[in-house]
């Protein structure tokens, strides 16, 4: 089993739209826990971390389940420049870094 | 510097050869961190320093890997031996603690012919 696994995508949707990005993961010692977002042929960045509680940032919402060891990204009003990979992060056993192979998203206009 | 800063940004190879790349990384950040990434795939873990010393090298595929940090500051991933499978890209990130969120460099594209 993969250490953390995400939906691929891609997901296509029209702008304004509303869209959930999924993660699972391994490892139950995980503490941190991020969103990273890649666009094509660049390096990824860090989007937001993600707390156990809930956090928001603007019209991004992320949520962490630890009993389920599940972590999801909502977009809300989708605009063409949210068009990326997102990258799914979770610390491992050494506090280095493991991610997931991303899921794809296309907003169209 | 400003950022993580990864030369050369593109290598082209011959299988067999030896290469090394280069991550220098933010100023004063402890941590660093070897990637490499295929396409549509998302970065895979290779080696983690913390300081000068190696706190995992856990992702390294084989013993053709090598990373070093002599000074705790810029760090070399060799790879001994190249292989058309080593074509990828590969990552560098610094963060001031292991754990918190990284900074990545832009990248060196490997290609091995």
């Amino acid at each position: 089993r993969k250490e953390v696994e995400q939906d691929p995508g891609p997901f296509n949707v029209p702008e304004g739209a509303t869209v959930a990005f999924n993660c699972t993961y391994s490892n139950s010692a995980s503490q941190s826990f991020f969103w990273y977002r890649q666009d094509c042929r660049k390096e990824p960045k860090l989007l937001m971390s993600v707390y156990s509680s809930g956090n928001e940032d603007g019209r991004f919402t992320a949520q962490l389940n630890r009993a389920s060891q599940y972590i999801s990204l909502l977009i809300r009003d989708s605009k063409l420049s949210d068009s990326a990979t997102y990258l799914c992060v979770v610390n491992g056993d050494n506090n280095d870094m493991r991610f997931g192979a991303g899921t794809r998203l296309t907003v169209k206009p | 510097g400003a950022g993580v800063s990864q030369t050369p940004s593109n290598k082209v190879t011959e299988k067999g050869k030896y290469v090394e790349l280069r991550c220098d990384p933010i100023s004063g950040h402890t941590a660093l961190y070897w990637y490499r990434q295929s396409l549509g795939q998302g970065p895979e873990f290779l080696i983690y320093f913390q300081g000068t010393g190696a706190a995992d090298d856990s992702g390294l595929p084989n013993d053709r890997f090598f990373a070093v940090r002599p000074e705790g500051s810029v760090s070399t991933l060799k790879i001994q031996r190249t292989e058309r499978g080593d074509s990828a890209v590969y990552l560098c990130a610094s963060s001031p603690v292991g754990g918190a969120g990284y900074t990545f460099g832009s990248g060196t594209r490997l290609t091995v012919v």
